[in-house]
């Protein structure tokens, strides 16, 4: 079946810094993507939609300076989050569609869990 | 706006008892339902999911029934095992078009052997 695949899986960083998160569909071609935070015993909560060739809409509360989206292919979507600081740890997770299908399942990646120090 | 509300956990219980996660929702349209699994540290699995009113979606053991009249979808299975213990996601997804998924805040279940 589609899958949808993540990396890291798990990072580490020190506060000031950037990481980068990589959401990838291995066998479908993804238009849309759907990035969210997971806090802990809580729900994913929807950050942001991920367009290729074109920006992303975030929802509102959500900084886009602060979380990068860039949608450069079909396959392939990335969250940078910057500058990063402790508030931002978090568990990230990534979904995507297969845009062949019209009514097509949302598959969602493994998660990136986020720690930073 | 549209969103799922879902019973507050965590729910413990002993194996071979009968599960129920109460869900309910709000929406302005007609949304498909669906219920997503997360085993510890893993993403989200669908488990099942309903597209129109009276439809029950089924999957290992558990189901759910589209109740309109009641905007609910509660999920149910009749013997929980150990393995099922999980976190358990009721969501809302509204046509069919790039729509994201819109969550509960997720019941955790720890099934005891």
């Amino acid at each position: 079946g589609a899958v949808v695949s993540q990396h890291p899986s798990r990072v580490i960083c020190k506060s000031g810094t950037s990481v980068k998160i990589e959401c990838r569909s291995l066998d479908f071609q993804a238009t849309t993507m759907f990035w969210y935070r997971q806090f802990p015993k809580q729900s994913l909560m929807l950050m942001a939609t991920s367009n290729e060739g074109s920006k992303a809409t975030y929802e509102q509360g959500v900084e886009k300076d602060k979380f990068l989206i860039n949608h450069a292919s079909l396959t392939l979507s990335t969250l940078t989050v910057t500058s990063a600081h402790p508030e931002d740890s978090s568990f990230y997770i990534c979904s995507a569609r297969d845009s062949a299908v019209g009514a097509g399942e949302l598959f969602f990646g493994e998660g990136s869990r986020l720690t930073v120090l | 706006g549209d969103s799922v509300t879902q019973m507050e956990g965590p729910v413990t219980l002993s194996e071979e008892a009968f599960l129920t996660i109460n869900c309910t929702y709000t929406a302005t349209g007609y949304p498909s339902l669906f219920w997503y699994v997360q085993y510890p540290g893993e993403g989200l699995q669908l488990l099942l999911k309903a597209t129109k009113a009276d439809d029950k979606g089924s999957n290992k053991g558990f189901e759910a029934t589209y109740r309109k009249e009641t905007t609910s979808f509660h999920l149910e299975k009749g013997s929980v095992q150990v393995s099922d213990s999980a976190v358990y996601f009721c969501a809302l997804r509204l046509d069919s078009g790039n729509t994201p998924l819109v969550f509960g805040k997720g019941t955790r279940l720890s099934v005891i052997a």
